[in-house]
């Protein structure tokens, strides 16, 4: 069974400094990886994914994550905080053949001014 | 472009009531999402659509539950009768094609409350 950790239930950054939000995961064969960001009272929106190639993806928003097979890690990073970024991430996974997305449990990026 | 569209935006019942959700997924996906998300969770999947199949449909609760998608468009997701646990975001998803590495768009969400 596929699974994701977000092993920080929240993030606190003073804006201007980078942020960086973890996220491991556990799938058998090749992992298909995504950062979704939901603002209050709305849906969750895409910012980038992983599926193969180059372990550093940029997405949205000026954010990026890095692929790390060997930790099993997939943290998303933004090199300058906006206190605009400030909202719930989720990472999410699909792969070993299913296509039943599993979602960690999110964690809350609160930027300071 | 239109993005997901998901209606009432907010549902409060007395339990044993029924309730419905209706969803529109962006035009042209053919791949439909129904998730469910407690407060402090992420999403658990539902059911997944491919057109007006539904596949992955195992964490829906069959007894209480019931999803439709007629001509692999609009979607209804039903409870009843609805239980003090059912209280959740139900999210709908959509995106283009079935495979793995599409990423899903969503909707604003439906807020149920059972009292």
């Amino acid at each position: 069974a596929q699974s994701v950790a977000q092993p920080e239930d929240q993030v606190n950054v003073a804006e201007g400094n980078p942020l960086t939000v973890k996220c491991t995961y556990s799938v058998s064969g090749n992992p298909y990886l995504f950062w979704y960001v939901q603002y209050p009272n709305r849906g969750l929106q895409f910012l980038l994914k992983y599926i193969t190639g180059d372990n550093l993806v940029k997405g949205s928003y000026g954010f990026e994550a890095e692929f790390n097979k060997s930790q099993t890690s997939f943290h998303l990073k933004k090199p300058s905080a906006l206190v605009s970024d400030s909202a719930l991430y989720f990472c999410a996974t699909r792969g070993g053949g299913s296509y039943i997305p599993t979602f960690g449990r999110g964690t809350s990026l609160i930027v300071h001014p | 472009e239109a993005g997901v569209v998901q209606s009432p935006r907010y549902k409060i019942i007395e339990k044993k009531q029924p309730v419905a959700f209706w969803c529109n997924p962006i035009s042209g996906h053919n791949t439909l999402y129904w998730y469910r998300q407690n407060l402090g969770q992420g999403p658990e999947l539902l059911i997944r659509y491919e057109n007006e199949e539904a596949v992955d449909d195992s964490q829906l609760p069959k007894d209480r539950f019931s999803a439709e998608r007629l001509k692999g468009v609009d979607s209804t997701l039903k409870i009843q009768p609805a239980e003090l646990g059912d209280s959740a975001v139900y999210l709908c998803a959509s995106s283009s094609g079935g495979t793995l590495y599409n990423e899903q768009f969503f909707g604003p969400g439906t807020r149920l409350t059972v009292l």
